[in-house]
């Protein structure tokens, strides 16, 4: 079965710091992978996504993930972190061949980022 | 990015009662659209998955006579929870993709259940 793994349920970093949210995933075939990010009351908000070709993708806000294949991770990182990035993030994976044509999302668990002014 | 949008985003309603939740896509035709229920800090669970015009696909656990969902159209989507009860309390969630897209989300619907 499909899954991810978020080992983190929170990490704190100074502003200005670089930060990293760790993800691992666990998938039959090349993964479709996804990173979201959740403020408070509010549904997900898409920041970046890997597919196929380069490593490192680039995304919203600042934001890059890099795909590793041998150590099946797809961290998020930030060179240098703002207040306002505090939040909750969550590491997806897609199935890419789905049946009928759909598609699942199988969520982690979430990080808690907290930026320190 | 796309838009999807969710009404009500907080409801408030009495134990007993059904209580329903509209997701729409405004600038697209969704495909397939997913709901998703949301505990406190915690993950999100599927609990189904619907294409427009056919019968929503439930996750294992999830009541389909509770939890009624309808796709009419290819830009709406909506989830009845039926006879509500206090631990139907939580934050759902539906998102909206369309073929070779990523899902976009709503921005959730807080339902009390009093």
């Amino acid at each position: 079965a499909q899954s991810v793994a978020q080992p983190e349920d929170q990490v704190n970093v100074a502003e200005g710091n670089p930060l990293t949210v760790k993800c691992t995933y666990s998938v039959s075939g090349n993964p479709y992978l996804f990173w979201y990010v959740q403020y408070p009351n509010r549904g997900l908000q898409f920041l970046l996504k890997y597919i196929t070709g380069d490593n490192l993708v680039k995304g919203s806000y600042g934001f890059e993930a890099e795909f590793n294949k041998s150590q099946t991770s797809f961290h998020l990182k930030k060179p240098s972190a703002l207040v306002s990035d505090s939040a909750l993030y969550f590491c997806a994976v897609r199935d890419r061949f789905g049946t009928s044509g759909t598609y699942k999302y199988i969520f982690g668990t979430g990080t808690r980022l907290k930026v320190l002014a | 990015g796309a838009v999807v949008s969710q009404h009500p985003s907080w409801v408030i309603c009495k134990s007993g009662t059904s209580v329903k939740i509209e997701c729409r896509s405004l600038d697209f035709q969704a495909t397939t659209m997913f709901w998703y229920r949301q505990f406190p800090k915690q993950s999100l669970m599927l609990m189904a998955t619907s294409n427009e015009g056919s019968k929503a696909t439930y996750e294992q656990g999830v009541e389909k006579d509770k939890f009624l969902i309808n796709h009419a159209s290819l830009t709406l989507s909506t989830l009845t929870v039926t006879s509500a009860h206090p631990e139907d309390s939580s934050f759902y969630i539906c998102s909206a993709r369309w073929e070779g897209t990523e899902a976009f989300f709503g921005q959730g619907t807080r339902l009390t259940v009093v």
